[in-house]
């Protein structure tokens, strides 16, 4: 079956550690996405990629980095320097059809972070 | 710059009542918009979309929504709500050919039996 994992569901990390969140697509997909949710805020978009070896800053990109080397994995970086990164994390990824792709995304089933 | 608008973050219906779930959107050039549904704990699965083909646009689990032009308005419905229909609802806008999607802040609908 063709889809979006995410690992692992459940991470805790202390204070000053960097800890990654991985998003691996087997949908052939080109474009991929980071999400952050928090209660009554919506999603908020972290960091996006339409193809390997690019990506671009969403609205909410301080404290956080990504790398794009394969095109079905893109791994999420929470620093040190996220003040508050406690939430609930959403990868997503999305076809690009010629130039007019309408972004229907497909998500992961997400990993929620506490910070100890 | 496109946006989202979903009026009211807690809808309660009745088990056998209308679901209405209201979205309006901002966007420069025509949009194309979605609904998403999200069980809790678990990731988004898209409702429906609208791509310009139709107006009206039906969606799984009997959900359908209506792009009104003239109104900015995807409103989603569902004639006869049940307990399986209880989850957070997302409109989100995206314009033609645009990278990223706006998502709205979410509605979580309540069913009472």
């Amino acid at each position: 079956d063709g889809g979006i994992t995410q690992s692992p569901k459940y991470l805790f990390r202390k204070e000053g550690q960097n800890v990654t969140l991985s998003c691996e697509q087997n949908l052939n997909h080109d474009a991929m996405y980071w999400y952050r949710q928090d209660p009554g805020q919506g999603l908020r978009l972290i960091y996006y990629s339409q193809i390997v070896n690019d990506f671009q800053k969403g609205d909410i990109a301080e404290g956080y980095s990504v790398s794009r080397e394969k095109k079905e994995s893109f791994p999420l970086t929470v620093t040190s320097a996220q003040k508050n990164p406690t939430a609930f994390y959403l990868c997503a990824s999305s076809a690009i059809v010629g130039q007019a792709f309408y972004n229907e995304q497909f998500f992961g089933p997400g990993t929620r972070l506490t910070v100890l | 710059a496109q946006s989202v608008t979903q009026l009211g973050s807690h809808v309660s219906v009745s088990e056998g009542a209308l679901v209405l779930l209201r979205c309006n959107y901002s966007s420069s050039v025509p949009p194309y918009l979605f609904w998403y549904v999200q069980y809790p704990n678990q990731g988004l699965q898209l409702l429906l979309k609208y791509t310009s083909a139709a107006t009206l646009v039906k969606g799984i689990n009997g959900f359908e929504a209506e792009f009104k032009k003239s109104e900015t308005s995807f409103h989603l419905t569902k004639p006869s709500a049940h307990m399986s229909d209880a989850a957070e609802y997302f409109c989100a806008v995206s314009d033609k050919g645009y990278q990223k999607v706006t998502f709205g802040i979410g509605t979580k609908l309540q069913v009472i039996p």
